[in-house]
């Protein structure tokens, strides 16, 4: 069964940083490009990041570009994201799902405020 | 970027109804189109892959189509199970972008 488990959200100041991990199993993550996406409350859907599965692609919303990084670990199975900046807008659930974005993770809330 | 429009953004149905939600493209994606389920408190479910490729699990009621830059899931026959919040997304090229949403709600 395929499983994505996002961790390491939480209550953070503006302008500081944290770093989100994703956890894979179920599958051969080495073989799947990933991604983030978050979803601000009572909001839609908006993509955050792709990664491509040796890490060769990496793309970026304009939104975060610049403060937020990709990055993945495939002998740990584990996807991050590392978000530098923060800014009240960057409040949101944030989801990760695999390539295809046929299974996503159950999220991870990220609140950005003093 | 490519920017797509979701209309109508909230649509009162009954049981029974054929429902349609339109995502036009600004820009030529091809067929590279996903629709979302989201229901409150989940996570999304992909419905539709490749403007018109059912997921995997997704009931047979669900269908989507294209019509040059407009994309459309039509629900053929509407379940209570149905309601929901439904997205499209373009997945052509990066950004990647997700249509504003259709609320699907019991008349």
């Amino acid at each position: 069964e395929v499983q994505l488990v996002e961790s390491g959200g939480g209550l953070v100041q503006p302008g500081r940083s944290l770093k989100l991990s994703c956890l894979a199993s179920g599958f051969t993550f080495s073989n799947y490009g990933m991604n983030w996406i978050r979803q601000a409350p009572g909001k839609g859907l908006e993509w955050v990041a792709s990664i491509s599965s040796s890490s060769s692609y990496i793309y970026y919303a304009d939104t975060v570009k610049g403060r937020f990084t990709i990055s993945r670990d495939n002998a740990k199975n584990t996807l991050y994201l590392q978000m530098t900046s923060l800014r009240s807008e960057d409040t949101a659930l944030y989801y990760c799902a695999r390539t295809g974005l046929d299974y996503w993770g159950q999220g991870v809330m990220v609140t950005v405020s003093s | 970027d490519i920017q797509m429009t979701q209309s109508p953004s909230s649509l009162p149905a009954s049981l029974g109804d054929r429902v349609t939600i339109t995502c036009r493209a600004s820009q030529d994606i091809g067929n590279y189109l996903r629709w979302f389920q989201q229901k409150p408190g989940k996570s999304p479910r992909l419905m539709i892959y490749g403007a018109t490729n059912l997921a995997a699990g997704v009931p047979s009621r669900f269908s989507g189509s294209r019509s040059g830059s407009d994309y459309s899931l039509t629900i053929s026959s509407l379940e209570s199970e149905d309601m929901a919040d439904y997205y499209c997304l373009q997945s052509k090229e990066s950004p990647f972008t997700f249509g504003s949403g259709t609320k699907l709600e019991i008349k």
